[in-house]
């Protein structure tokens, strides 16, 4: 299985803060990476796609990079709503996997 | 707009045999492109990949649940469903039905992309 390494953890961030969340896979996947955002109690929602590509209707302060290996999302000017558990996920081989999450919290 | 809702029991016994369904409405669920998806998340941990069944009733699964695990579609009822026999305490979780969608960008290619989910149901497994 293909390892995703996100980090940090957790962060403690206030509103208007740009955030970064990297992620890093076992081996190389092609840019196939999906960022999800999760609030508490609810279903994730897919963010970003093909590791740079956003999503209809996420708002442009989220963009995503990266290649090979390494993967990050930025949240820039960091807004109430954006307070939530973030995780990647690869498409190259099965079984697709997920990072162990990230929580931005207000500081 | 598909929506998706997961049905069954909320508490397993152990060793006992979990059924779950998930309804699709707003779509059909042999519409070409779609692999219809079960998604767990343990208590306090990360999301795991449970396996899928596509439109055409083809299935794949999560290596590490293969042995136990049952993925069937239901196309008179619009539902798919899962099966996860020899349930223990380790396999509490919430789990989700997922609409995972084959898609196409112009500037990119072609992706796939979790792009609807069900709200989750609750399942533990206790005597």
């Amino acid at each position: 299985d293909i390892q995703m390494t996100q980090s940090p953890s957790s962060l403690s961030a206030s509103v208007g803060d740009r955030v970064t969340i990297s992620c890093r896979a076992s081996e190389g996947i092609s840019k196939n990476v999906v960022w999800f955002q999760q609030k508490t109690g609810k279903a994730p929602k897919a963010l970003i796609y093909a590791a740079a590509r956003l999503r209809s209707g996420v708002p442009s302060r989220f963009s995503g990079s990266g290649s090979g290996t390494d993967y990050t999302l930025t949240i820039n000017s960091l807004q109430p709503e954006d307070f939530a558990t973030y995780y990647c996920q690869q498409y190259t081989n099965y079984p697709w996997t997920f990072g162990q999450g990230t929580k931005v919290e207000n500081k | 707009q598909v929506q998706l809702q997961e049905s069954g029991p909320g508490l397993v016994k152990p060793s006992q045999t979990l059924s779950l369904a998930c309804t699709v409405s707003g779509g059909s669920i042999t519409s070409g492109g779609n692999y219809w998806t079960w998604i767990r998340q343990r208590p306090g941990k990360g999301l795991e990949w449970i396996g899928y069944i596509s439109y055409t009733g083809n299935t794949y699964s999560n290596p590490s649940l293969e042995s136990r695990l049952t993925i069937s579609l239901d196309t008179s009822r619009n539902q798919f469903s899962l099966r996860l026999s020899s349930m223990t305490a380790a396999d509490t979780a919430i789990y989700y039905c997922v609409r995972e969608s084959k898609n196409y960008d112009d500037s990119w290619g072609s992706f796939r992309l979790f792009d609807s989910w069900g709200p989750g149901t609750l399942v533990a497994v206790s005597s």
